[in-house]
């Protein structure tokens, strides 16, 4: 199984909801990421999970607010959003491993639109 | 700070080749990798290079030159399925931490 996947697919908000992103693989990866991707623009690095703890956090404002429960999860948690935050939102893993580099396993997003 | 560059679009011709440049700035990169993403889809990794030289995967090679900060990505017999845009990204960390490039639409035209 190499498969990333990530629920809901499509989300819709107001500026006052609480929502949650989800995403799974069972790939046994131990390094997990959410990324951001407005259209026509490359991916951009939100936050960092590696062995379930935050290890990078790219300065995102505290209404993206991530959790890791275990090795196969990983959840963002969305609050007071602004229209602005209207993105794809995208989840990847990887292995970690001192030897060399392994490629990201990226999920197929999730498209949040912040009414 | 961190950058890598790319040419916005390409076009090319089904059979032809093409190549996708990468040009950067920036210190303490392990390797740069490529990555294929259709229109609507995920992101999916396409090659690596963490020494200079040329890698070659299938109808797709990649190189890399460290002493002049640049990349490319080498599309042969380009098909119609290849329009896509394409994205560098210089890998950095022991997270394996991606920054991505600005990203090239390729256009594959019959």
């Amino acid at each position: 199984d190499t498969e990333v996947t990530q629920t809901p697919k499509h989300l819709v908000m107001g500026m006052t909801n609480k929502k949650s992103l989800k995403c799974e693989q069972h790939m046994g990866h131990r390094a997990m990421y959410w990324y951001k991707q407005k259209a026509k623009k490359p991916p951009e690095l939100m936050f960092v999970y590696s062995y379930e703890k935050l290890s990078i956090n790219e300065s995102v404002p505290s209404r993206f607010s991530p959790e890791c429960p275990n090795s196969s999860l990983l959840n963002l948690h969305l609050h007071a959003l602004q229209p602005e935050d209207s993105a794809l939102y995208l989840c990847a893993s990887t292995e970690l491993t001192t030897s060399g580099y392994y490629e990201q396993y990226f999920g197929p997003g999730t498209r949040l639109t912040v009414t | 700070g961190q950058s890598l560059e790319q040419p916005s679009e390409v076009t090319a011709v089904e059979g032809a080749i093409v190549q996708i440049n990468c040009t950067y700035q920036t210190s303490g990169f392990y390797g740069l990798s490529w990555y294929q993403q259709h229109d609507g889809g995920a992101p999916t990794f396409l090659s690596y290079n963490a020494l200079d030289g040329l890698e070659e995967t299938g109808r797709f090679s990649s190189f890399l030159s460290r002493s002049d900060s640049y990349g490319y990505l080498l599309l042969q017999e380009l098909q119609m399925k290849d329009s896509a845009s394409y994205f560098c990204a210089g890998l950095g960390g022991a997270t394996n931490k991606l920054i991505f490039g600005t990203g090239t639409l390729l256009a594959v035209q019959p």
